[in-house]
Formats: structure tokens, C-alpha cells, sequence
């Protein structure tokens, strides 16, 4: 089974740091670029972050640009996303994905994650 | 930044055709690609390169494109169509990726 499970949501204050880790199965994970897409509460889908199959190449979103890292290991069939100087704004589900959509080559599978809740809170 | 524009509502009678539009600048040059998401679910994709359906996807989803705008029609519409309907696509450049603001899909 295609699947991908996200972990490491939660409450963290403004200022502060999160990552976020997604274990990707049933799927060639070295084969396709990867994406993270976060949904704010009763709001709608934002992009946030893309990175190649090998992880050469990365593109951001502007609003996190300089405060959020992603990364991948395609030894251990993982996807992360190193979240920094979060802010109220940040709150939001966020999810991984292999979307149909790809910057570098023909298409993904469009597989996605059930969602992280990420609260910024104090 | 580059923006795709969804009518925020769409509502039809059952067995009528809905149609949501997306407009963007970049359109003419990218691909569009439709996602329709329920509450408390993960969005899934519907249609992908303007008008492929992807396995599963009832034949009564279809989707066209004509110059900046791409259109995702839902023919003898259900109940369970029901649903926010969302685009996708890249900007001119093919480094920026965007979605729509959404369009939630009323069954009267």
C-alpha cells in the first residue's frame, strides 16, 4: 500500500522551532520529488516547500523562505521539514505529498499524507 | 506573487453540471490540476494536465482549458460531489507553485 505518515506536529510557542518528518512506503521514494502543503484552520491550500528527487534542487514558498529547511533521506524513505522562528500565522495542518504535479520531470504519483496539526501558540 | 482565481461558491441541483473555473496569467503556459477535498480529509486529485482523470475519478468529471483560465465541469453532479475544489498549477517562471483559493461545491 502507497502510503506516507507524517509525525512530529504539536504546540510550540511564536519564536520557537518544530520538525516535521514523513515516512513514505508502498513507493519508489528516491524516484520522485516531494512537497509539503499546509491548510490554516477553515482556510485554504497553501504550498510550502518542493524538493527534487535527490534532493539537488528546492524551491519555498516567499513566507518561508529563510525559516523553513526541507530535506529528504532517501536512505530511510523520509521527508522533512525543519520549521524555525514560527509564528501564529504558521498554524495550520500540514501535509506531504508526491503530487501529480512536478517541477522536474513528467509527474508524481499524488500521494498524500494524513496531516500534522501545527498549533503556534503561547 | 502569482495568484490562480476560484469562484469562492458554485451551487447546482442534482443531476445538473457544475463548472468552477480557475484563472491565471500562466495558465496559457502550465498545466492546470483540480483537487477536490471533503472535511477532515486530504485533498485528491481529480483531474491532472487539464483534462486527464486520474484512475477511479467518476467519467463524469472533465476539465478544458481556453487561454488563462482552465475549467473542472462535474456532469449529472451527486451528493457526494459535494466538496472545496481546488486548482493547482505553477507560475510563468516553473518555480513557484500555487493553488487557488478554493470553491465550495454546493449539492441543493
Amino acid at each position: 500500500e502507497v502510503q506516507l505518515v507524517i509525525s512530529g506536529g504539536g504546540l510550540v510557542k511564536p519564536g520557537g522551532s518544530l520538525r516535521l518528518s514523513c515516512a513514505a512506503s508502498g513507493f519508489s521514494f528516491s524516484s520522485y520529488s516531494m512537497n509539503w502543503v499546509r491548510q490554516a484552520p477553515g482556510k485554504g491550500l497553501e504550498w510550502v516547500s518542493s524538493i527534487s528527487s535527490s534532493g539537488t534542487y528546492i524551491y519555498y514558498a516567499d513566507s518561508m523562505k529563510g525559516r523553513f529547511t526541507v530535506s529528504r533521506d532517501n536512505a530511510r524513505n523520509s521527508l522533512y521539514l525543519q520549521m524555525n522562528s514560527l509564528r501564529a500565522e504558521d498554524t495550520a495542518v500540514y501535509y506531504c505529498a508526491s503530487l501529480a504535479f512536478d517541477f522536474w520531470s513528467s509527474g508524481g504519483l499524488d500521494v498524500w499524507g494524513q496531516g500534522t496539526t501545527v498549533t503556534v501558540s503561547s | 506573487s502569482y495568484e490562480l482565481t476560484q469562484p469562492p461558491s458554485v451551487s447546482v441541483s442534482p443531476g445538473q453540471t457544475a463548472r468552477i473555473t480557475c484563472s491565471g496569467d500562466a495558465l496559457p503556459n502550465q498545466y492546470g490540476y483540480w483537487y477536490q477535498q471533503k472535511p477532515g480529509q486530504a485533498p485528491v486529485l481529480v483531474m491532472y494536465i487539464d483534462n486527464k482523470r486520474p484512475p477511479g475519478i467518476p467519467e463524469r468529471f472533465s476539465g478544458s482549458t481556453s487561454g488563462t483560465t482552465v475549467t473542472l465541469t462535474i456532469s449529472g453532479v451527486q451528493a457526494e460531489d459535494e466538496a472545496d475544489y481546488y486548482c493547482q498549477s505553477a507560475d510563468s517562471s516553473g518555480s513557484y507553485l500555487v493553488f487557488g483559493g478554493g470553491t465550495k461545491l454546493t449539492v441543493l
